[in-house]
């Protein structure tokens, strides 16, 4: 079936440090794409999207492009702040399915 | 709009009791979905709803779990007895149409705790 593969957490960086995330995913089709992060005691908000190959989705300095030849959809970030401590989590939707796939989240901690 | 929202937003039972989660959708969402997280497993998806119709409810555990929407403004997921391997935050998300790059809300979850 379709999923997602994050790497493995947890990950602490320093302030300005660059951030990468990486995802992977195996789906049939041209599914969406998606990078959701969760703040302390928050839900799930979206930080960027993409819905086809090539597509760079990118908000708040974070940036993720869709890569159709490598399924995969890795985050990144040139200089963290320590206010982007949160748990990110890569997510795919196929379109008949209406159903959301998360990976399993990544805890990212940057110190000051 | 207010967002999703979820109620109660901390839980604490004992084991046996029913327990009721409670969620209003963004108006004008057609999706419900109702989430489970925990540490071991992660996001799983529970059940979801479109026009308030269960559509997929092949994530719920057990039928201690059963989940409603009479109308379109309010949804609740029941469970019944209440275990200690149900403690989990519970999310509830709406959507106007999830389809293409049309995203999930998420409420701020309720945090259950069962002893």
């Amino acid at each position: 079936g379709d999923s997602v593969t994050q790497m493995e957490g947890p990950v602490t960086l320093s302030e300005e440090a660059f951030l990468t995330i990486n995802c992977t995913y195996t789906a049939t089709g041209y599914p969406s794409l998606f990078w959701y992060v969760q703040y302390p005691g928050e839900g799930l908000q979206l930080l960027l999207k993409a819905t086809k190959a090539d597509d760079k989705g990118s908000n708040k300095g974070f940036e993720a492009t869709y890569r159709k030849e490598t399924t995969s959809f890795h985050l990144e970030k040139g200089s963290v702040q320590v206010s982007d401590s949160a748990v990110y989590f890569c997510a795919l939707l196929k379109i008949n399915d209406y159903k959301l796939s998360f990976g399993a989240g990544t805890t990212v901690t940057v110190r000051a | 709009d207010a967002g999703v929202i979820q109620s109660p937003r901390h839980e604490v039972t004992e084991m046996g009791q029913e327990v009721t989660l409670r969620c209003k959708p963004i108006s004008g969402h057609d999706y419900l979905f109702w989430y489970r997280q925990t540490m071991m497993r992660g996001l799983e998806l529970l059940i979801y709803f479109n026009n308030n119709v269960p559509i997929d409810d092949s994530g719920m555990p057990e039928d201690r779990f059963s989940a409603k929407m009479p109308n379109a403004s309010f949804s609740t997921l029941k469970i019944q007895p209440s275990e200690p391997r149900d403690s989990a935050v519970y999310f509830c998300a709406s959507s106007p149409l999830l389809s293409g790059g049309t995203e999930a809300f998420f409420g701020q979850g309720t945090r259950l705790t069962v002893v």
